[in-house]
């Protein structure tokens, strides 16, 4: 399993972009990297999700260089409602999917 | 189409109790995991479920077991509780397509509190 580090907590204030990046140094031929969002009392929700270059879903994006040794989710225009959890995960197929302590987002208004 | 269910969102014991939490797959999907998380810290994996075998495992104790049903449903089941097992419990789902690009459908979880 590739470990990845995340910042523990960001600030940011509404309508900004925010940036969260992911270190995988350890990652493998075979992982995807996968984004998910958690409010209080509520399961994870999913993201993005991708294995190189650049993602666009309506929610996000998410970019990761050649050497896929990092990746970072991109929130365009935040609002309050973005205030959650954020956890990146990276695994291989049929692997247990490890959750480690996520990115705790604040927007402020 | 119905996501993740499950059941009950809420529930207390007392020390020594067993407890069964019980969690139905989003349709379509054939694999089921469950987390515990802990306030503040992110889910813990305990185990996954997959054609009625448990595949992976966590770092939990016995005391924690599970099953699968044929129609994909699963419980989870924890013996001789203790107050550390206070925790919100997940189920996530999942179609299993053994390419590393599985995304976790989850619902919204069983409170669980031990006195």
């Amino acid at each position: 399993l590739a470990k990845t580090t995340q910042p523990i907590s960001m600030d940011s204030y509404e309508g900004q972009e925010v940036n969260i990046t992911c270190s995988h140094n350890n990652i493998a031929t075979n992982d995807y990297i996968t984004w998910y969002q958690q409010f209080p009392s509520q399961g994870p929700r999913f993201i993005i999700q991708g294995y190189k270059t650049k993602v666009t879903n309506e929610v996000a994006s998410l970019f990761i260089p050649a050497d896929r040794k990092s990746s970072t989710l991109s929130l365009p225009r935040v609002s309050l409602s973005d205030t959650a959890v954020y956890y990146c995960l990276v695994g291989e197929r049929d692997d247990k999917i490890i959750f480690g302590k996520g990115t705790r987002l604040h927007i402020l208004p | 189409d119905a996501g993740v269910t499950q059941s009950p969102t809420h529930l207390i014991k007392t020390r020594g109790q067993q407890v069964t939490l019980r969690c139905s797959p989003k349709s379509g999907h054939d694999t089921v995991s469950w987390y515990q998380q802990a306030l503040g810290q992110g889910p813990q994996f305990i185990f996954q479920y997959y054609e009625e075998e448990e595949r992976q495992r966590g770092n939990f104790p016995d005391r924690f077991s599970g099953h699968q049903f044929p129609n994909y449903s699963s419980e989870l089941n924890v013996n001789a509780l203790l107050l550390g097992d206070s925790a919100l419990y997940l189920c996530a789902s999942s179609y299993r397509q053994g390419r590393g690009d599985e995304k976790l459908f989850f619902g919204s979880g069983t409170q669980l509190s031990v006195l």
